[in-house]
C-alpha cells in the first residue's frame, strides 16, 4: 500500500493555459474523489468516480474543468483557460467500498495561476 | 443540507494540557462523523470516525471523540497535548451520499 500519489505536487501556470493533473488512488479501492481546498478553508467536493464512471459532479466544476478515470485506475483532473480563481490545492482520495470507511487523501497539486 | 461548524479558527494549549477542539454539525438524516488532521503541505490524515456505533471514537494519537446527538456536536479531545500535534484538524460530516462537507478548520498551537 504505497497511499494515494497525486502529481504534480506544484505547478504555476499563466491565465488562460491549461493544466493536468494525475491522481493514483491505493489499488484495491474503487472509489475516487478530486476536492478543492483554498487558503483557510475545508476542501470542497468537485467530483466523485466509482470505477470508471463518473457518478456526481459538483456544481464547482464548471465547463473549463474535466475529470476523467479511464479504466478505473488512475484519473486526471483537466482544467481549460485557468483563471486566478483556480489557485488553490486540489486533493485527490480514495475509498475502498463506501465513504462511510473514511478516504484516503493524496498530498495535494497545489495551482497558482498568475 | 449539511454543514459543520468548527468553532475557535485557532486554538492554542500548553504542552501536556487537555486539547479540545469544537465541532457542531447539522444533518437531516443520521450522520456520518470525522475527524481529520493536516500537517503543512501535506494532505488529510483520518484521525476517527462516527459511524452510528460507539458513541465515544477512539482514534490515533490519543485522540478520542464523542458524538452527541441532543448537541448535534462531535468535539476533539486528547488529555495531554504534545508539540507534534501542532497542525490544523478539519471535522466532516456526510449522510448517506457519497461527499464529506468539511468544516473550515481549526489551527491547534502547542506551547513549550
Amino acid at each position: 500500500d504505497t497511499g494515494v500519489s497525486q502529481n504534480p505536487r506544484h505547478k504555476i501556470t499563466k491565465r488562460g493555459q491549461n493544466v493536468t493533473f494525475r491522481c493514483d488512488p491505493i489499488s484495491e479501492h474503487n472509489r475516487l474523489y478530486w476536492y478543492r481546498q483554498t487558503l483557510g478553508q475545508g476542501p470542497e467536493f468537485l467530483t466523485y468516480f466509482q470505477n470508471e464512471a463518473q457518478l456526481e459532479k459538483s456544481r464547482l466544476l464548471s465547463d473549463r474543468f474535466s475529470a476523467e478515470r479511464p479504466k478505473g485506475s488512475f484519473s486526471t483532473l483537466e482544467i481549460q483557460r485557468t483563471e486566478q480563481g483556480d489557485s488553490a490545492m486540489y486533493l485527490c482520495a480514495s475509498s475502498y467500498r463506501t465513504h462511510a470507511d473514511g478516504y484516503t487523501f493524496g498530498s495535494g497539486t497545489r495551482l497558482t495561476v498568475v | 443540507a449539511q454543514s459543520v461548524t468548527q468553532l475557535g479558527s485557532h486554538v492554542s494549549v500548553s504542552e501536556g494540557a487537555l486539547v479540545l477542539l469544537r465541532c457542531n454539525y447539522s444533518s437531516s438524516v443520521p450522520p456520518y462523523l470525522f475527524w481529520y488532521v493536516q500537517y503543512p503541505n501535506q494532505g488529510l490524515q483520518l484521525l476517527l470516525k462516527y459511524t452510528s456505533a460507539a458513541t465515544l471514537v477512539k482514534g490515533i494519537n490519543g485522540f478520542e471523540a464523542e458524538f452527541k446527538k441532543s448537541e448535534t456536536s462531535f468535539h476533539l479531545t486528547k488529555p495531554s497535548a504534545h508539540m507534534s500535534d501542532a497542525a490544523e484538524y478539519f471535522c466532516a460530516v456526510s449522510d448517506s451520499g457519497n461527499q464529506f462537507y468539511f468544516g473550515t478548520g481549526t489551527s491547534l498551537t502547542v506551547i513549550p
